[in-house]
């Protein structure tokens, strides 16, 4: 079993439509957590970070639930420039702040 | 801020020639990282710094890998001798601190024939 795991997807979507993504990862030590974009033949980039209290910016939400381990995203009212492949992130402090990405989940959001 | 800059930006290279690839953080982040990322494998963690001083190196696939940081600006990731195998895209990244996001560079193609 990977440490982090995630959809690959794709999910395709409507312009406007609410999608959601789910990522669990497998070691209860982590500690950090964070959501990246990557679009095709890019560098990844950080999005957002998420926090058990979850975390809001514009359209996108993020929310850890540490009981059941895993991260989610949620966007809202969906543009076509969010197509992309999303990764999330998880850092283990015990590990020696050792981060493990997932395999990214990709999102196409279609006219 | 110019944000991380790697180089080169392409590389294309004969089975068994040493590539070198480069990095420079950006100016006050004391962790940096490589990664390698292929359509096979997704993003994976070769090495990482921090403070200068590799932390966790358990990534690099086999000896033919070697990475250093000299100083606080500078990083690099070598391959002697290179395989068609190790052809894929080499990111940087770096961060202010463990645990915090990280900014990551455009990345290197490398491509071994």
């Amino acid at each position: 079993r990977k440490e982090v795991e995630q959809d690959p997807g794709p999910f395709n979507v409507p312009e406007g439509a609410t999608v959601a993504f789910n990522c669990t990862y497998s070691n209860s030590a982590s500690q950090s957590f964070f959501w990246y974009r990557q679009d095709c033949r890019k560098e990844p980039k950080l999005l957002m970070s998420v926090y058990s209290s979850g975390n809001e910016d514009g359209r996108f939400t993020a929310q850890l639930n540490r009981a059941s381990q895993y991260i989610s995203l949620l966007i809202r009212d969906s543009k076509l420039s969010d197509s992309a492949t999303y990764l999330c992130v998880v850092i283990s402090f015990t590990n020696a702040g050792k981060s493990t990405f997932g395999d990214g989940t990709t999102l196409t959001v279609k006219p | 801020d110019a944000g991380v800059i790697q180089s080169p930006r392409h590389e294309v290279t004969e089975m068994g020639q040493e590539v070198t690839l480069r990095c420079k953080p950006i100016s006050g982040h004391n962790s940096l990282f490589w990664y390698r990322q292929t359509m096979m494998r997704g993003l994976e963690l070769l090495i990482y710094f921090n403070n200068n001083v590799p932390i966790d190196d358990s990534g690099m696939p086999e000896d033919r890998f070697s990475a250093k940081m000299p100083n606080a600006s500078f990083s690099t990731l070598k391959i002697q001798p290179s395989e068609p195998r190790d052809s894929a895209v080499y990111f940087c990244a770096s961060s202010s601190r463990v645990g915090y996001g990280y900014t990551f560079g455009s990345g290197t193609r490398l491509t071994v024939v």
